[in-house]
């Protein structure tokens, strides 16, 4: 079993939908949690940052943990095309020099936005 | 601002063949890493190195060989390529060593015959 479960999708939706990424994870030791966006044939973009659990809030984006049910989400307000990429979870267990944890990364779900 | 830098974008190779992915980068990172991406596996660290002179096997690192002499540059060796290592290659850099908020290269598409 896969220490993060992410739907590869693929998802789409129409323009201005509020659109929700999930992913589950199985390692309770997870304390930061990140997302980033990728572009077709480009390198990931980190998209959002947060530490511990409690909601995390930028501009059309917001960034939720919920460790009691080891669940993170993404919400997309407004869903734009310019959204449409691959959008990734990830997590560690906190600073490497303490808990010799490295990234986690989800599989990537496929978002499309139509006009 | 140029970022993390990867060449070659794309390349083909033949099983046994070696070759080595560069990267560089420009913002003074010390921490560097190198992951794969394939299909349903995500994105896997290979190896990675906190600062010049120091580097260290991640999740998937038989295979592959890398070197720290400087801060700008961590190239990927591969010692004989197998078809298994077909993937696309990403090269990664961080302020922040310690909760590894990456900046991302473009990638590199290899492809062992």
């Amino acid at each position: 079993q896969k220490e993060v479960e992410q739907d590869p999708g693929p998802l789409s939706v129409p323009e201005g939908a509020i659109v929700s990424l999930n992913c589950t994870y199985s390692n309770s030791a997870f304390q930061y949690f990140m997302w980033y966006r990728q572009y077709s044939r480009k390198g990931p973009e980190l998209l959002m940052y947060t530490y511990s659990s409690g909601n995390k809030e930028d501009g059309r984006f917001t960034a939720q943990v919920d460790k009691s049910s080891k669940y993170i989400s993404l919400f997309i307000r407004d869903s734009q095309p310019s959204d449409s990429a691959t959008y990734l979870c990830a997590m560690s267990g906190g600073p490497y020099e303490t808990s010799g944890s490295r990234l986690t990364f989800g599989e990537g779900t496929q978002l499309t936005v139509n006009p | 601002n140029a970022g993390v830098t990867q060449t070659p974008k794309f390349q083909v190779l033949k099983t046994g063949q070696s070759m080595t992915l560069q990267c560089a980068q420009d913002m003074n990172h010390e921490y560097m890493s190198w992951y794969r991406q394939d299909p349903g596996m995500g994105l896997r660290l290979i190896h990675y190195s906190v600062g010049a002179g120091i580097t260290d096997q991640g999740e998937v690192p038989n295979g592959y060989n890398v070197s720290r002499s400087t801060t700008e540059d961590f190239p990927l060796r591969l010692l004989s390529a197998a078809p298994s290592q077909t993937s696309v290659y990403f090269c990664a850099s961080s302020f922040d060593r310690e909760t590894e908020k990456l900046f991302f290269g473009s990638g590199t598409q290899l492809s062992v015959l």
